[in-house]
């Protein structure tokens, strides 16, 4: 167990359609990425965020969206949902701040999307 | 853009053996490189290299980082069936993309008894 938790485990919706995906970060950690895991892309970035604020993109459409609350965990939103959008959604944790690039990142369980 | 590429991509061998997994990559701003294994669900941290030639152990999985030759290998000795898994490795760079991890394709690791 990372300590990263994320729910839900799984979610299945229909084309067009939005949901919320949610993260909580290992205790003490200040950053929270997002990734997508789907069986031809391999392991993508989506998004970096630290203390709230968002660091970096990377390959995340405009239906995508989240953002970090004042508490450390995240939302991630996916509206407008298209087939291909079903994957597993990982997020993962690290310290960050100076420890910036050389801090482990730590990834939950997953939430695998299905839409029909 | 920055790139990993693992080999190879698929792998079996027989409890006892010893394997060599491959990473090589290229990186604008060089971090870490780190590697994780991957079973049913979320990726598990194994490792993570941030200097050339210091190889870092645990029990029978080691890896070591070769910085001027953009690769790291990772070796599984006297292999078990619980070592069957998808071995990723992955590069963090420094900038203002210091966030991301960008993963290779990944090594599926097969292990009959």
């Amino acid at each position: 167990d990372s300590g990263v938790t994320q729910t839900p485990k799984h979610l299945i919706t229909a084309t067009g359609q939005r949901v919320t995906l949610r993260c909580s970060p290992r205790s003490g950690d200040l950053s929270v990425y997002w990734y997508q895991q789907s069986l031809d892309q391999g392991l993508q970035f989506l998004i970096h965020y630290y203390n709230g604020e968002e660091r970096a993109k990377g390959n995340i459409l405009e239906r995508f969206s989240a953002q970090q609350f004042p508490d450390l965990h995240s939302e991630l939103n996916l509206s407008s949902l298209e087939l291909g959008d079903s994957a597993l959604y990982f997020c993962a944790s690290s310290v960050g701040g100076l420890a910036g690039g050389v801090d482990t990142q730590y990834f939950g369980p997953g939430t695998r999307l299905t839409v029909l | 853009e920055d790139k990993v590429v693992q080999s190879p991509l698929s792998l079996v061998v027989h409890e006892g053996d010893t394997v060599t997994l491959n990473c090589s990559y290229e990186v604008t701003n060089f971090r870490s490189l780190l590697w994780y294994k991957q079973e049913k669900k979320a990726p598990t941290f194994l490792f993570m290299l941030t200097s050339s030639g210091i190889e870092k152990k645990s029990g029978r999985l080691s890896s070591i980082l070769d910085k001027k030759e953009l690769f790291s290998i990772l070796n599984i000795t006297a292999t078990q069936t619980g070592d069957s898994a998808v071995y990723l490795c992955a590069v963090r760079a420094g900038g203002t993309s210091y966030g991301k991890l960008t993963f290779g394709q990944g090594t599926i690791l097969t292990v009959h008894p």
